[in-house]
């Protein structure tokens, strides 16, 4: 079974910049998370999917972050424009209907200068 | 706001003792206890999960569970250098709404 996928593995942009992230979660996940993982923290919930669905965004800066998951398969998370707060892994993880199991991809690391 | 406490660490055990890890929780109405092991500069991965009061063995993994004092723990028994990693405990209070705490740090000392 693939795992979680990511991309870009790494991303340096300087302030005021915008990116985006890309996940693919693990086939047959309807569940589909979003987290910032900040150095020395745990990671934070910025926003949960269900299928096409948004469940909880209520940590998303609306600001400037924005996803969405067409299709309910894959997701995209952009950041517009970036700050020097922003610098964090981003982790997708994804799980099962009605399970609570996560499955992280490999975390896309930013840096913003 | 649900909170997850855990002491960040570092908690070094020599090698072969028992690591004990602990992780308080906020909403008394949590269901689900997770403890994720994350290595440095990897993603989490899941080690055990735990739903009923009591413990739970897995191998060399113990997670033991108290709600009445909100409180769960992990045990790493003969702990090898392997181990050391950082160990996130995550809460749930349901439809799949997961709290992760800050993490616990383990270094195993050869």
């Amino acid at each position: 079974e693939a795992g979680v996928a990511q991309s870009p593995r790494y991303k340096i942009i300087e302030k005021r910049q915008s990116v985006a992230f890309w996940c693919n979660p693990i086939s047959g996940h309807a569940t589909l998370y979003w987290y910032q993982q900040i150095l020395g923290q745990g990671p934070k919930l910025l926003i949960q999917f269900q299928n096409n669905g948004v469940v909880d965004d209520s940590q998303l800066p609306k600001d400037r972050f924005s996803a969405e998951r067409l299709k309910g398969v894959d997701s995209t998370l952009k950041i517009q424009p970036a700050k020097l707060e922003d610098s964090a892994v981003y982790l997708c993880a994804s799980s099962y209907p009605l399970e609570e199991t996560q499955y992280f991809g490999p975390g896309t690391r930013l840096l913003v200068l | 706001q649900k909170e997850v406490e855990q002491n960040s660490g570092p908690l070094s055990v020599p090698e072969g003792a028992i690591a004990s890890l602990n992780c308080t929780y906020s909403d008394r109405g949590s269901q689900s206890f997770f403890w994720y092991r994350q290595y440095s500069g990897k993603s989490p991965e899941l080690i055990m999960f735990i739903y009923s009061n009591g413990d739970k063995e897995d191998g060399r993994f113990t997670a033991q569970l108290n709600k009445a004092s909100q409180y769960v723990s992990l045990l790493i028994r003969d702990s090898q250098p392997s181990d050391s990693a950082t160990y996130l405990c995550a809460v749930s209070g349901g439809y799949q709404k997961v709290t992760f705490g800050t993490g616990t740090k383990l270094q195993v000392i050869p």
